[in-house]
């Protein structure tokens, strides 16, 4: 399976400041006949369901704030919240669909300082 | 607007199943598929497996070999996870989502998701 390595586990950001999350595959989820990174972001509030933020590593799902971008290929990704809000304390995943044996980070836990 | 309505909480002894279901509305269930996901208390996100409902394929997780079995029902644009042998382990949240698959049918990105089924196994 590929394993997907979030850091850091979890930390905590003044408002307005920016939040960066890293994840590493343990082999590169970049599919090279379409170009495309098979990864995707989801953001988890206590007591509900995951919501999709990101996929194809950098496309914003629609609804979600432009303060939410993601970057990176092949086996290194990056999350980054620009100047975050009180509401984006939240617990963040990234998930490989490269394999047909899907894979999440451990996630990462965002809090304010 | 499409949503994924799951069953209700489930209690459940060891060594028995449980089945839980997630009906689709809103949208073509046949153009998706459906993936199930689940969250023991206080950890992360474990994928189980999905199934492809118009073509009735599905694929499960190495992990849960054996004892999952992904079905769907198009006529009725529901889906069901059913887990078996259950152990203390098994008790979660287990949540169903939405996932486009492309023209190999391979399912990628959940874009919808359910509220989430609690299955608690104790003796």
């Amino acid at each position: 399976d590929i394993v997907m390595t979030q850091s850091p586990d979890s930390l905590a950001v003044s408002l307005g400041e920016r939040a960066t999350i890293t994840c590493k595959s343990s082999q590169s989820v970049l599919y090279t006949s379409n170009n495309n990174n098979y990864l995707a972001w989801y953001q988890q509030k206590p007591g509900q369901p995951p919501k999709l933020l990101i996929y194809w590593a950098s496309t914003r799902e629609s609804g979600v704030p432009d303060r939410f971008s993601g970057s990176g290929s092949g086996t290194d990704f990056t999350l980054t919240i620009s100047s975050l809000q009180a509401e984006d304390v939240a617990v963040y995943y990234c998930q490989q669909y490269y394999s047909t044996q899907w894979t999440f980070g451990q996630g990462t836990k965002v809090d304010i300082k | 607007q499409v949503q994924l309505v799951q069953s209700g909480a489930e209690v459940k002894k060891p060594g028995s199943s449980v089945k839980v279901s997630c009906k689709a509305s809103g949208a073509t269930f046949s153009n998706y598929a459906i993936s199930w996901v689940r969250q023991a208390p206080g950890q992360g996100l474990d994928w189980m497996g999905g199934i492809i409902p118009i073509f009735g394929t599905s694929n499960y997780a190495q992990k849960f070999q054996g004892r999952v079995t992904i079905t769907a029902d198009t006529s009725t644009s529901t889906a069901y996870m059913e887990l078996s042998s259950l152990r203390s382990e098994d008790t979660a949240v287990y949540y169903c989502a939405r996932a486009h698959y492309d023209s190999q049918r391979l399912p990628y990105y959940m874009d919808v998701w359910g509220k989430g089924t609690t299955v608690t196994v104790s003796s």
